[in-house]
């Protein structure tokens, strides 16, 4: 079984500043890793994943994030956000050789909503 | 592409009756598409895997005989909420994978709210 743990439940910054949201999951087995973000009253929204090859994943709208196997970390990276980027993001893995039943499912962290002042 | 579709957006139901929440990806065939739950300030929750063509497995502590769900196409699902209560009330998303990869595509979401 696999568990996420987002460390910061909100994270407030000023627009242009950058950012980082950690995230901190735990496997036995090897996983896939992703973020996704979620807007209010939206679904959820792939920024980026990590499958397999570099460890620096870059996403869309300026979002980054580095795999680190030997920290079990994947934080995501912004270098200056905007107003626009004030939402709740999500990191989640999912197991990279699962079969059967378990192919595909995906755990979530906790989630942290990141708000953009100006 | 992969856009997944989630219809309808919102409804208001009476205690006791049943709710059918429908699943669409629009232009790709989901092999597997998977429901979660999402309460107020709270992640989300994986309720059950839908296989085309096969019973849902479900997760523990979620009812099957309550979250009913068919997977009758490659491009459609329904959960349905039956004699929904108050308690039932949350935000229902659901998400698909396209046969082959690894990337679940989320639906916008359905909020429910049982009076």
């Amino acid at each position: 079984a696999q568990s996420v743990t987002q460390l910061d439940s909100q994270v407030p910054v000023f627009e242009e500043a950058p950012v980082e949201l950690r995230c901190n999951y735990s496997s036995s087995v090897s996983v896939y890793l992703f973020w996704y973000v979620q807007y209010p009253n939206q679904g959820l929204q792939l920024l980026l994943k990590y499958l397999s090859g570099s460890t620096l994943v870059k996403g869309i709208n300026g979002f980054e994030a580095e795999f680190n196997k030997s920290q079990t970390s994947f934080h995501l990276r912004k270098p200056s956000v905007h107003i626009s980027d004030t939402a709740e993001y999500f990191c989640a893995v999912s197991e990279s050789n699962a079969g059967g039943t378990s192919y595909g499912k995906l755990t979530f962290g906790q989630g942290t909503i990141l708000t953009v002042h100006p | 592409g992969a856009v997944v579709s989630q219809h309808p957006s919102r409804v208001i139901c009476k205690s006791g009756t049943s709710v059918k929440i429908e699943c669409r990806s629009l232009d790709f065939q989901a092999t597997t598409m998977f429901w979660y739950r999402q309460f107020p300030k709270q992640s989300l929750m994986l309720m059950a895997t839908s296989n085309e063509g096969s019973k849902a497995t479900y997760e523990q502590g979620v009812e099957k005989d309550k979250f009913l769900i068919n997977h009758a196409s490659l491009t459609l699902s329904t959960l349905t909420v039956t004699s929904a209560h108050p308690e039932d009330s949350s935000f229902y998303i659901c998400s698909a994978i396209a046969g082959g990869t690894d990337t679940q595509y989320f639906g916008p979401g359905t909020r429910l709210t049982v009076l």
